[in-house]
């Protein structure tokens, strides 16, 4: 199956920097990407729909200013936490979508640890 | 909108025995159905999934699924478990209506191999 991968795996910071997540398709270009946040014991829970080109579509809750995305080539995707707090400490995922077939990929995540 | 049901937040089974787990969705449209396995730390797998066809799905190590339009049922199983299948298992759905839709996870499963 398509290869999808996230840099870093995990990454801990102080309270109040920003933290950037690359995820990259290897071997398909994405026209759309999702970044997704899990946390303990929980489900995947959708953050946002990163498109190639234009501007991500962010669910229900998810603040847009907080959680940047761009999505400028693709096979990248990018999110930053802006001024991170303990609270954003979680497991984020994303995934891409092959448009040759109905199924997402999925990276192998991302630990984010705000001290 | 689509709704995943995973009735059982932890299956412990005995090494060697045979394991279900289950998943109901509910749609309004008819459906793509997918299990996806979860090691710890790691990225979700895709295990198996429904597109059309045969309503028997057959997997990865072993596991098999089948899907039941009447009873909107999508049930995980394997007919004998190994100590490496422990892990969380995540049932999906996404809407079958042109285009591509959002996935909808449910909360996940945790099967517990036990020696």
């Amino acid at each position: 199956g398509a290869v999808v991968s996230q840099h870093p795996s995990w990454v801990i910071c102080k309270s109040g920097t920003s933290v950037k997540i690359e995820c990259r398709s290897l071997d398909f270009q994405a026209t759309t990407m999702f970044w997704y946040r899990q946390f303990p014991k929980q489900s995947l829970m959708l953050m946002a729909t990163s498109n190639e080109g234009s501007k991500a579509t962010y669910e229900q809750g998810v603040e847009k200013d907080k959680f940047l995305i761009n999505h400028a080539s693709l096979t990248l995707s990018t999110l930053t936490v802006t001024s991170a707090h303990p609270e954003d400490s979680s497991f984020y995922i994303c995934s891409a979508r092959d448009p040759g077939h109905n199924e997402q990929f999925f990276g192998p995540g991302t630990r984010l640890t705000v001290l | 909108a689509q709704s995943v049901t995973q009735l059982d937040s932890q299956v412990p089974v005995f090494e060697e025995a045979p394991v279900e787990l289950r998943c109901n969705y509910s749609s309004s449209v008819s459906v793509y159905l997918f299990w996806y396995v979860q090691y710890p730390n790691q990225g979700l797998q895709l295990l198996l999934k429904y597109l059309s066809g045969s309503t028997l799905v057959k997997g990865i190590n072993g596991f098999e699924a089948e899907f039941n339009k009447s009873q909107t049922s999508f049930h995980l199983r394997k007919p004998s478990v190994h100590i490496s299948d422990t892990a969380e298992y995540f049932c999906a759905v996404t809407m079958n209506s042109g285009g591509y839709q959002k996935v909808t996870f449910g909360i996940g499963t945790k099967l517990q191999v036990i020696p």
